[in-house]
């Protein structure tokens, strides 16, 4: 139990162009949810808490015009890159918040912008 | 707040050897403890979890931690490595609570030598 899948695992895309990032908590509901960014040999960074049926809350520094995020369903949150530039790139996890506060992660998806 | 502190970013270690992987945190309220793994290019496995009771706790792939309040550490133990245990090991802690996110420490490469 406790899964969560993220879609897709690799895009490459063109600079300027935007990229939609799926979670999905598949066999439980999520109220809440995390988006981390991750730079190689690094921990992870978190960026924004996406909370069901309203607004995300953002870390300080993360423009929340270019990383939009939309939390509509229990089981679905959403983050686009909008006008993706190359220092954009980099891996995105999600996790999704389960019973007893542990946070179930996807497996990533690594956003490489040309 | 919480930090954490995971004093060795990178750990060899002999194939069948024993390994300890360190992790001290810091909190001026309780918190949850987690130890999760990372492969190349996927998300957080979780690995184990303290939330309360025994402060011996056993996890998958035969990994254990103990929690100690005094000494704020929470390090993971592997009697016995595989080749297949090489990978990016976690650390994080949360308060209880609802919509809290993880602080992670700098996290620690176990590289198993054969």
């Amino acid at each position: 139990g406790a899964v969560v899948s993220q879609h897709p695992s690799w895009v490459i895309c063109k600079s300027g162009t935007s990229v939609k990032i799926e979670c999905r908590s598949l066999d439980f509901q999520a109220t809440t949810m995390f988006w981390y960014r991750q730079f190689p040999k690094q921990s992870l960074m978190l960026m924004a808490t996406s909370n069901e049926g309203s607004k995300a809350t953002y870390e300080q520094g993360v423009e929340k015009d270019k990383f939009l995020i939309n939390h509509a369903s229990l089981t679905l949150s959403t983050l686009t890159v909008t006008s993706a530039h190359p220092e954009d790139s980099s891996f995105y996890i999600c996790s999704a918040r389960g019973q007893e506060d542990i946070q179930y992660f996807g497996a990533g998806t690594r956003l490489s912008v040309l | 707040a919480q930090s954490v502190t995971q004093l060795d970013s990178q750990v060899p270690v002999f194939e069948e050897a024993p390994v300890e992987l360190r992790c001290n945190y810091s909190s001026s309220v309780s918190v949850y403890l987690f130890w999760y793994v990372q492969y190349p290019n996927q998300g957080l496995q979780l690995l184990l979890k303290y939330l309360s009771g025994s402060t011996l706790v056993k996890g998958i792939n035969g990994f254990e931690a103990e929690f100690n309040k005094s000494q704020t550490s929470f390090h993971l133990r592997k009697p016995s490595v595989h080749i297949s245990d090489t990978a990016e090991y976690f650390c994080a802690v949360t308060p209880p609570g609802s919509a809290r996110q993880l602080t992670f420490g700098s996290g620690t490469q176990l590289t198993v030598l054969p």
